[in-house]
């Protein structure tokens, strides 16, 4: 089993609509969450950190449910600028006490139409 | 904000040939790097971390001998694939915490590289 399960995707909405993507994470003990914004052949950048209580930034909204061991992320009113692929992350960080050791998802695709 | 550098942005070789590819944190100090790797279609894979003034860490199943590493200083850590091959080709991309406890990372543009 993957660390870090995501929705396969491609995701294709048209522009207004509302999206939502899940995330699974397989070890318990994992302390950070994170979701990332991948643009084609550029690197990642976070999008917002995931906590328990949820947040919200915007028109996206992350939750954290640890019981379930589940992610998501809702994007509101979607924008064309908001195509591109969003990375579920988790931060072994407490774990391996390594400064920061990531675990990516595989990564669901995001394709918003005019 | 904090900038992490990565040189050269994109790389053509023979194969069989060494590449060197530098990633640098510009504004802050960084003990620790990871180096990912990303082929097309996929998400990132940790590779190794970079630890400034001792071996790094590798992964399981990456080839410490191929992927020789080489953190210097505390600005500067290095990848070298050694006798590159087509199955290399990949896109590799450095990050590095600002400080050891905090979470947020910060990720090099990354270096696409290509081997003939």
């Amino acid at each position: 089993r993957k660390e870090v399960e995501q929705d396969p995707g491609p995701f294709n909405v048209p522009e207004g609509a509302t999206v939502a993507f899940n995330c699974t994470y397989s070890n318990s003990a994992s302390q950070s969450f994170f979701w990332y914004r991948q643009d084609c052949r550029k690197e990642p950048k976070l999008l917002m950190s995931v906590y328990s209580s949820g947040n919200e930034d915007g028109r996206f909204t992350a939750q954290l449910n640890r019981a379930s061991q589940y992610i998501s992320l809702l994007i509101r009113d979607s924008k064309l600028s908001d195509s591109a692929t969003y990375l579920c992350v988790v931060n072994m960080w407490m774990i391996y006490n390594q400064g920061g050791k990531l675990i990516f998802g595989q990564g669901t695709e995001l394709s918003v139409k005019p | 904000g904090a900038v992490v550098s990565q040189h050269p942005s994109r790389v053509i070789c023979k194969s069989g040939t060494s590449v060197k590819i530098e990633c640098r944190s510009l504004d802050f100090q960084a003990t620790t790097m990871f180096w990912y790797r990303q082929f097309p279609k996929q998400s990132l894979m940790l590779m190794a971390t970079s630890n400034e003034g001792s071996k790094a860490t590798y992964e399981q199943g990456v080839e410490k001998d191929k992927f020789l590493i080489n953190h210097a200083s505390l600005t500067l850590s290095t990848l070298t694939v050694t006798s590159a091959h087509p199955e290399d080709s990949s896109f590799y991309i450095c990050s590095a915490p600002r400080t050891e406890v905090t979470n947020e990372q910060f990720f090099g543009p990354g270096t696409r590289l290509t081997v003939l």
